[in-house]
Parts: structure tokens; sequence; C-alpha cells
């Protein structure tokens, strides 16, 4: 059973405008909500985060919204550009022990800029 | 840059053959990660450390074993490779600031192939 989905394997924007991936996740004991960007042949990298007493964090170009009703998160990216075209992957974090963050991925979304 | 380097980065080894691969670190933190990405399924968590000689089991965990050492050094070591562990694996670490935050940042990551 997936705990965060992203439901949109891809995602094609104008370069300029405004992208919005979106998270569901069904585990109500996250309490952490992370954004990676991921280019091929390299690893995750970390974009942006919200703690599930906040409803947004933004950071620059990027936004993150957390609605904790609906189990709900997005990233909203303005202006998009070129280079933000990557796989995005949406991670949340559960307990595990010693204090250390197990995360729990989705499977990620294809945002492709076009010019 | 966090510091993480992977070795090897890239491996091709048969079936029913044990693998290791390395991951180090230069930052002293305390937390480990070891991921797999496949396509369709995002990244998941096979074990985890949260300090020297200190391991647990993440969510794929069935066929690997880890080892910690040293603080700078995670083993995640397959001890009778199967075609069903070709995969990409990540090396992940996170630390404690003053604000809790709970970012993981990861290395280039190890592509595995299993014949």
């Amino acid at each position: 059973d997936q705990q965060v989905k992203q439901n949109s394997p891809s995602l094609s924007v104008q370069e300029g405008r405004i992208s919005i991936l979106n998270c569901d996740y069904t585990n109500s004991m996250f309490d952490y909500f992370l954004w990676y960007k991921k280019y091929p042949a390299e690893g995750p990298t970390f974009l942006i985060s919200i703690s599930s007493i906040k409803d947004k964090n933004e950071d620059g170009r990027f936004t993150v919204f957390l609605n904790k009703s609906a189990k709900h998160l997005s990233l909203h990216i303005v202006p998009s550009q070129p280079g933000d075209s990557a796989v995005y992957f949406c991670a949340a974090r559960g307990l595990t022990r010693g204090g250390a963050d197990g995360l729990t991925f989705g499977k990620g979304t294809h945002l492709i800029i076009q010019p | 840059d966090a510091g993480i380097t992977q070795s090897p980065r890239h491996k091709v080894t048969e079936t029913g053959t044990p693998v290791t691969l390395r991951c180090h670190q230069t930052e002293n933190h305390r937390y480990m990660y070891w991921y797999r990405q496949d396509p369709g399924h995002g990244l998941r968590l096979i074990h985890y450390s949260y300090g020297v000689k200190d391991t647990d089991k993440g969510e794929v965990s069935d066929g690997y074993s880890v080892s910690r050492s040293k603080t700078e050094d995670f083993l995640l070591t397959l001890e009778s490779a199967t075609s069903s562990q070709t995969s990409v694996y990540f090396c992940a670490i996170s630390e404690r600031g003053l604000f809790a935050a709970y970012e993981q940042y990861f290395g280039p990551g190890t592509r595995l192939t299993v014949t």
C-alpha cells in the first residue's frame, strides 16, 4: 500500500508559467514533508520542506503548500525555467529508531519545461 | 556538496555472488541511510544507521545487510545477489541541527546490474 502518492507521472509546462506538482499521503503520523529534484544519473537534491504544523513554506521560486486535513501537499514553481526540467519526488518523514528519519517517497513526477 | 561518495559507481555481477557497496562521508554526520530506486517505485529505504554499530531495517531489507564500524563509512552487502536486486542504490546522510532539520542529502548513486 503506497503511503505517498504522486499521481501524475509527467507534467509539461511552458517556460515562464507556473508549475504545480501534487502529492497525497495516507499516514497521519507523517510530521515532515520534503521535495527532492533529480536529474538523470545523479542523486536526488533537496529542494524545500515543510513541517506538519505549517501550511506554507516559501524559498525563492519554490513554495510548498500543505493541507493537512486533505493529506495533500503541492509544490509551486514560479516562474518555471528550463533548468527545472527534472523528476520531482515528494517524501514524508516517519518514525524510526534512534532518532533517524526514514523517508517514504512517492514515485516521482517528471516535469518538462517547454521553451 | 554534502561530502558523500559511493563506490563503485557501476557494477555488473552474476547471480549468487556477494556484493558490497560503500558509502563514505566526510562531514561526521550521525545518521546514514541506504535506498534503492527502481522504475515505478520511487526510492525505498533498505537500512539505516543512527550511530556506529547501530543499524536497523527499512522497508525493503530482505536480502541485504549493513555494517557501520566507523562514523564515516556505511556498507551495504548483498550476500547472494539476485536479478531482483538490479537497481540504483543511493546513500544518504542527515544530522540534527538546533531546529531539528530532517533533510537528507544523497550521494551520486551506484548502478548495480545482476545478470
